[in-house]
């Protein structure tokens, strides 16, 4: 029982290189997160998703960038790593977005820090 | 545009003490959600609460939602010290966006 998979676990990034933060889940969920929590704060919407091939910005988009090519699957691209995007990475999923009695389902997160 | 503010930010409490965690939201929402995060840890669903007037509990903690006064409480009875986390709540705007927003949290800790 899977759930909700986020690889790598941690990463120091070099600015100005860029990566993919891999994001999969096993649940048949529909809709999936980007979050980032910066140390002794809540969370931030980067990017969602509610299906394949449908995606939309969130809170702090700028600097990175998503895709949704299967429902499983929902990697975040940084291209130009910049030292302010030093955070804690989740990645979420939930069974019907705003249309459901359930939670989301976290994944363990992406400590990545950026010098 | 919906903005969730949570307090204390930080409660310090002995154990066996009752304490209230509040969570405020700026416009309509009728879908409150509470997590806790370990140090280090992913978050963990505590409660779901879907309606005016609901209430959850769990152990030693019971969550309650009034919609009208856009309220939510966390409330903790008889404090042990597992309990200490760092507790956040999510609300969902009804204006038919996917966009859950999050407190800052309350960091509790719960002394011996």
């Amino acid at each position: 029982n899977a759930g909700v998979t986020q690889t790598p676990k941690f990463r120091i990034l070099k600015i100005g290189q860029s990566m993919t933060l891999q994001c999969t889940q096993d649940m048949n969920h529909n809709y999936m997160y980007w979050y980032r929590q910066d140390p002794g704060m809540g969370l931030k919407l980067i990017y969602y998703s509610v299906g394949a091939g449908i995606t939309d910005k969130g809170e702090v988009p700028n600097g990175y960038n998503v895709s949704r090519s299967t429902t499983e699957d929902f990697p975040l691209r940084l291209e130009l790593a910049a030292p302010s995007q030093t955070s804690v990475y989740f990645c979420a999923s939930s069974y019907g977005g705003g249309n459901s009695n359930q939670p989301q389902h976290f994944g363990d997160g992406t400590r990545l820090s950026i010098l | 545009e919906l903005k969730v503010e949570q307090n204390p930010l930080f409660l310090s409490m002995q154990e066996g003490k009752n304490y209230t965690i509040y969570c405020n939201y700026s416009t309509t929402s009728d879908r409150l959600y509470w997590y806790r995060q370990d140090p280090g840890k992913s978050l963990e669903s505590l409660f779901v609460l879907l309606s005016n007037g609901a209430v959850k509990q769990e152990g030693r903690l019971m969550a309650s939602l009034d919609t009208k006064a856009r309220l939510s409480t966390l409330h903790i009875t008889a404090a042990v010290h597992d309990l200490s986390a760092t507790y956040f709540c999510a609300a969902l705007p009804t204006s038919g966006t996917y966009k859950y927003i999050f407190g800052t949290g309350t960091r509790l800790k719960v002394l011996a």
